[in-house]
């Protein structure tokens, strides 16, 4: 069974308003999340590290007050699109990694937002 | 700075044809390299997972080869299914809590 959840699956907002993805590890802690995006026809790219207790950090690129990132407890990390405009539409996914196995990742199933 | 390389960005192939997906990195210095499918509208599956150390992985009528020295990495699929027809992508990962990085994908597409 899935051992990374994320919510929703898919959304629709308006322009202007904000969303929350919620990424959330089942059944163990996750101390580092991260926080991909998808453009069609384009690879997964990065848009943050996200660590549980402090803030996270961004990539080059992404604005960090448009994409706010909070992991407030070992088991959930959210991203919250703000302000959200058409081209913010995309794919997004989250990854976990499991405890001190570091190389052991988990991905959620992605969260399909479209911006209208 | 890692970089993936996947080609061709799209293939197409009769049912029933054995192939080779094939991934490159420019650094070497990885922990694994991991192969993906996407299905559209889907997240990730993660298909096989090969370590540094390891050579190869099989699962089912899949095959995946490391060969970290020169950078490459090949999927092969024994006798593809319609059902096959999807985006498979590599990703290599470079260190403890550190990220992934992806190529851009091969869009499968498997003909009856």
């Amino acid at each position: 069974g899935a051992v990374v959840s994320q919510h929703p699956s898919r959304v629709i907002c308006k322009s202007g308003t904000s969303v929350k993805i919620e990424c959330r590890s089942l059944d163990f802690q996750a101390t580092t999340m991260f926080w991909y995006r998808q453009f069609p026809k384009k690879s997964l790219m990065l848009m943050a590290t996200s660590n549980e207790g402090s803030k996270a950090t961004y990539e080059q690129g992404v604005e960090k007050d448009k994409f706010l990132i909070n992991h407030a407890s070992l088991t959930l990390s959210t991203l919250t699109v703000t302000s959200a405009h058409p081209e913010d539409s995309s794919f997004y996914i989250c990854s976990a990694h499991r405890g001190n196995s570091g190389n052991t990742i988990y991905f959620g199933e992605g969260s399909w937002l479209t911006v209208v | 700075k890692q970089e993936v390389t996947q080609i061709p960005a799209a293939l197409s192939v009769p049912e029933g044809e054995n192939l080779v997906l094939n991934c490159s990195f420019t650094d070497s210095a990885i922990y694994n390299l991991q192969w993906f499918r996407q299905d559209p509208g889907k997240g990730l599956t993660s298909l096989l997972l090969i370590q540094s150390s390891q050579r190869e992985q099989t699962s089912g009528r899949l095959n995946a080869s490391l060969d970290k020295s020169s950078g490459r990495s090949t999927l092969y699929i024994a006798a593809s299914q319609p059902g096959d027809s999807a985006t498979y992508l590599c990703a290599v990962y470079t260190g403890a809590n550190s990220k992934l990085t992806f190529g851009k994908g091969i869009t499968l597409s498997v003909r009856p």
